[in-house]
């Protein structure tokens, strides 16, 4: 059974920096890109970032390019998000997902981290 | 890349139909045959429901079927329940691994 586990997230201050991570189990973790997506409060979805199944290639919204880094410990099925320069607007549930690499899906999700960015 | 555009409400009676539009741009809904739909209850996670613009994976029930023209993808819920109440988003890859979501449509069964 897939499973993805959330932890990292918070209160922090504008300006201050944070790193989430994703535990997953259940698929062979190194084989699969990932994704992390992420709902302001009452808000919708938005993709933030991807990275590839070897860690190689890494893709970010332009509303985090430059501030956020995806990364991943294939060793440690473990999937991150830093987080950097963080402003209100990062406030957010954060989501990691797996990606099905035939059809580019996000196939499956964890519960999600909280992130409160509030001075 | 702006957010594809979803009616904010949709609502039907049990055991009716209701169908839910995503409209996008040549860019995202009408470049790629990637078009996925969620399905989120209130405090969880979005559960996978569509991919592929019109497929649906084991496990998901045949009252979910999607289609696609042109721009446009739309997500039809048949015999609807009193689970269907949730919050539905369309996705769209729009190539080098990124993606848009829609706005959001929140399902009510009255």
């Amino acid at each position: 059974e897939v499973q993805l586990l959330e932890s990292g997230g918070g209160l922090v201050q504008p300006g201050g920096s944070l790193r989430l991570s994703c535990a997953a189990s259940g698929f062979t973790f190194s084989s699969y890109a990932m994704n992390w997506v992420r709902q302001a409060p009452g808000k919708g979805l938005e993709w933030v970032s991807t990275i590839s199944g070897s860690g190689d290639s890494t893709y970010y919204a332009d509303s985090v390019k430059g501030r956020f880094a995806i990364s991943r410990d294939n060793s440690k099925n473990t999937l991150y998000l830093q987080m950097n320069s963080l402003r209100a607007e990062d406030t957010a549930v954060y989501y990691c997902a797996k990606r099905e690499e035939a059809t580019v899906t996000m196939d499956y999700w964890g519960q999600g981290t909280l992130v409160t960015v509030s001075s | 890349q702006s957010a594809l555009t979803q009616p904010a409400s949709v609502s039907g009676s049990p055991g009716q139909s209701i169908t839910i539009s995503c409209t996008g741009t040549s860019s995202d809904v009408g470049s790629y045959n990637l078009v996925s739909w969620y399905q989120q209850h209130p405090g969880k996670a979005p559960k996978f429901l569509i991919y592929e613009d019109s497929k649906r994976p084991s496990g998901i029930s045949n009252r979910f079927s999607a289609s696609k023209s042109g721009n446009t993808a739309s997500l039809t819920i048949s015999g609807l329940q009193a689970e269907d109440e949730a919050d539905y988003y369309c996705c769209s890859y729009v190539g080098s691994s990124t993606y848009v979501f829609g706005t959001g449509t929140k399902v009510t069964v009255l």
